[in-house]
């Protein structure tokens, strides 16, 4: 059974702290990760999409980065604005996006 | 602007009564999509339409509904309400095969 699991489930930084969402998956046949962004009261912003293992999309203070079972989500230098829940999702061949669920960021002033 | 549309935002029902959450999208796509989204469990696939006139059971489908009205428009009915459906449903939609969703900003529904 496909399965997407998320670490840490909430997560709090100081402003500038930087560190890294997880996001493992026990896909066979993945054909791409999705990286989203989902403010309170909101639905969820697309952020990244990956497609093999070594790549990696960057924007902003966001890079996100795929291996063969994971891939992580890095925050440089957050601000409060990043505040969000963050959630990844993966697809595979005739099957639909499993979502993860979720982690809950907290960045303070 | 481009996107997805839901209505309503908020929706109280007691139980048994039914009602329908409309979406529609302006973005083209073929693929609609209804999601459910309840704490801790993600976003959980009730029902999607590949194309204009098909539709499938997703995960989740039971005291569901759909209809796939035209291109733009991706209805979802629940005919006897229940408080287990008490949740946030987004509707979604993608543009290709192996393509990200663009999601709705959903509807808040609760259940007394």
């Amino acid at each position: 059974e496909d399965q997407v699991t998320q670490s840490p489930e909430a997560l709090r930084l100081q402003e500038g702290e930087s560190s890294s969402l997880n996001c493992s998956y026990t896909v066979s046949g993945l054909r791409g990760l999705f990286w989203y962004r989902q403010d309170p009261g909101k639905g969820p912003e697309f952020l990244f999409t990956l497609y093999s293992a070594g790549e990696e999309k960057e924007k902003e203070r966001l890079k996100a980065t795929l291996t063969k079972k994971e891939s992580f989500l890095h925050i440089t230098a957050p601000k409060p604005e990043d505040s969000a829940t963050y959630l990844c999702a993966v697809i595979r061949n005739g099957q639909n996006f499993v979502f993860g669920p979720g982690t809950r960021l907290s960045v303070l002033p | 602007n481009a996107g997805v549309t839901q209505t309503p935002k908020f929706q109280v029902l007691k139980t048994g009564q039914s009602m329908t959450l409309q979406c529609a999208q302006d973005m083209n796509h073929n693929s609609m999509y209804w999601y459910r989204q309840d704490p801790g469990m993600g976003l959980r696939l009730i029902y999607y339409s590949a194309s204009e006139g098909t539709t499938d059971k997703g995960e989740v489908p039971n005291g569901y509904n759909v209809s796939r009205l035209n291109k733009r428009e991706f209805s979802l009915r629940l005919e006897s309400a229940a408080p287990s459906q008490t949740s946030v449903y987004f509707c979604a939609t993608t543009g290709g095969l192996f393509t990200p969703l663009h999601f709705g900003n959903g509807t808040r529904l609760t259940v007394t």
